[in-house]
C-alpha cells in the first residue's frame, strides 16, 4: 500500500511568516497534485509537478516535487490570513488507479 | 464552470435508516470516487468507479455500496446507517490520470 506522510499535521503561525509543508513517500509517482481545502468545501487543485526536480511557483507558493520523484515541499512566502486551509498532497501512480492522499496539513495564520 | 454537485449539504439521519448520498458531474469524466473525511484521518477512499456499471471497492467498503447508471451519476448507499458513518463525505471526479475535481461535501450525521 502506498502512503504519503504529510507534516506537520499543524501550523499556527503569525502573518508575515513563512512556512514549508513536507509531503514524502518510499514510493515513486508519476506525478504529485496539491490541494487546498476551505472549511465546508471540497479540497480545490493548486498545482501539479510532474518531472523530477520540478518547481512551480503560484504567487508566494512555492511548490518542489523530489529528483526521485518520492517527496514534495510546499513553500509559502510571508502568509497571509487568506492562506488560512487545510492542505492535502495527492500522489499519482499512473494508470487507473486512484489518487493517494496524505492526511493533510492543517494552516492557520494568524493577523 | 466545470461542477461537480452534491445532493445535500448538511443530513441527519437515524440509525438503521438506508442513505443515498449523490454526486452528479458535468465534465463526461469517466472516473468518480467517494471519499470519506475526518479529523486526524485524512480522506478515505470507499468506492470507486471508472466506467458506467462498474465499481471498485477502495480502503473502507465496508457499510457501504454504490451505484453507477450513468456516467455523469455516482450515489453512494449506506444500507443501515450507524453513529460510527457521521462523517464528511466528499464525491470527486477525473479524467484518467489527471486532477480530481470535488463536490463540496456532504456533512452526514448520524443519531
Amino acid at each position: 500500500t502506498q502512503l504519503l506522510e504529510q507534516s506537520p499535521q499543524f501550523l499556527s503561525i503569525q502573518e508575515g511568516e513563512n512556512l514549508t509543508v513536507y509531503c514524502n513517500s518510499s514510493s515513486v509517482f508519476s506525478s504529485l497534485q496539491w490541494y487546498r481545502q476551505e472549511p465546508g468545501e471540497g479540497p480545490v487543485l493548486l498545482v501539479t509537478v510532474v518531472t523530477g526536480g520540478e518547481v512551480k511557483k503560484l504567487k508566494r507558493l512555492t511548490f518542489q516535487f523530489g529528483d526521485a520523484r518520492k517527496d514534495s515541499s510546499l513553500h509559502i512566502t510571508a502568509a497571509q490570513p487568506g492562506d488560512t486551509g487545510l492542505y492535502l498532497c495527492a500522489g499519482d501512480s499512473s494508470g487507473n488507479t486512484p489518487l493517494v492522499f496524505g492526511k493533510g496539513t492543517r494552516l492557520s495564520v494568524i493577523a | 464552470d466545470v461542477k461537480v454537485t452534491q445532493s445535500s449539504r448538511y443530513l441527519v439521519k437515524r440509525t438503521g435508516e438506508k442513505v443515498f448520498l449523490e454526486c452528479v458531474q458535468d465534465m463526461d469524466h469517466e472516473n468518480m470516487f467517494w471519499y470519506r473525511q475526518d479529523p486526524g484521518l485524512g480522506l478515505r477512499l470507499i468506492y470507486f468507479s471508472y466506467d458506467v456499471k462498474m465499481k471498485e471497492k477502495g480502503d473502507i467498503p465496508e457499510g457501504y455500496s454504490v451505484s453507477r447508471e450513468k456516467k455523469e451519476r455516482f450515489s453512494l448507499i449506506l444500507e443501515s446507517a450507524s453513529t460510527n458513518q457521521t462523517s464528511m463525505y466528499l464525491c470527486a471526479s477525473s479524467l484518467s490520470g489527471g486532477r480530481a475535481f470535488f463536490g463540496q461535501g456532504t456533512r452526514l450525521t448520524v443519531v
